[in-house]
């Protein structure tokens, strides 16, 4: 069965600091792995994804995340954080399975975002 | 610019008056999903369309039903909404089931009085 995990419900960060928003995953198969962010009353805007390639994926907005097989970790980075990165965050895995079931992306409980001026 | 139109954005209906909600693509995909978000948490896959092929999955209540009456056209019925079904709902769609990422609209909030 697929699923993730985002540990942290808050990440508050300094503008300006690097930040880090986690995320680990359990999949059969092939992972193929998603972030995407939502503003408030707002719809899930794509930031990136992993298919396969390099581990290092890069987004929009400045965003990139690291794919690390053996710690089975998609955490999305950003060098410099801005008040605007303030959102709520989540990650997503793919269903790779056959049938019905393909296509069915699973949700980490998502995390909140916080950026300080 | 090929989008996810979500109408109406906001939605009042009253305890047990039946509401649609539209949702409409202009990017061509195979696959439409509705899903539920309350307050903070994670969408919550209601069903999907593959093309007319209509899944739902087994833990959605049967006061939700769904129509796709064309390729570019997806509806969410809630036959008598209770107020537990307040919440925002989020229409996607992927160009085929392994498409590979979702594109979302900006959703419907739905308040039931």
């Amino acid at each position: 069965a697929q699923s993730v995990a985002q540990p942290e419900d808050q990440v508050n960060v300094a503008e300006g600091n690097p930040l880090t928003v986690k995320c680990t995953y359990s999949v059969s198969g092939n992972p193929y792995l998603f972030w995407y962010v939502q503003y408030p009353n707002r719809g899930l805007q794509f930031l990136l994804k992993y298919i396969t390639g390099d581990n290092l994926v890069k987004g929009s907005y400045g965003f990139e995340a690291e794919f690390n097989k053996s710690q089975t970790s998609f955490h999305l980075k950003k060098p410099s954080a801005l008040v605007s990165d303030s959102a709520l965050y989540f990650c997503a895995v793919r269903d790779s399975g056959r049938g019905s079931t393909l296509g069915r992306l699973y949700f980490g409980r998502g995390t909140q975002l916080t950026v300080w001026p | 610019d090929a989008m996810v139109i979500q109408n109406p954005r906001y939605q009042v209906t009253q305890f047990g008056k039946p509401v649609t909600l539209s949702c409409s693509q202009t990017l061509n995909h195979n696959v439409m999903y509705w899903y539920q978000q309350k307050s903070s948490q994670a969408p919550k896959l209601l069903f999907h369309y593959y093309d007319k092929d209509f899944n739902n999955e087994a833990d959605t209540p049967d006061n939700f039903q769904s129509r796709r009456p064309n390729t570019s056209f997806c509806f969410l019925d809630i036959r008598s909404p209770g107020l537990g079904d307040a919440a925002m709902y989020l229409c996607a769609t992927s160009r085929d089931r392994d498409g590979p990422e979702q594109f979302f609209g900006p959703g419907t909030r739905l308040t039931v009085l």
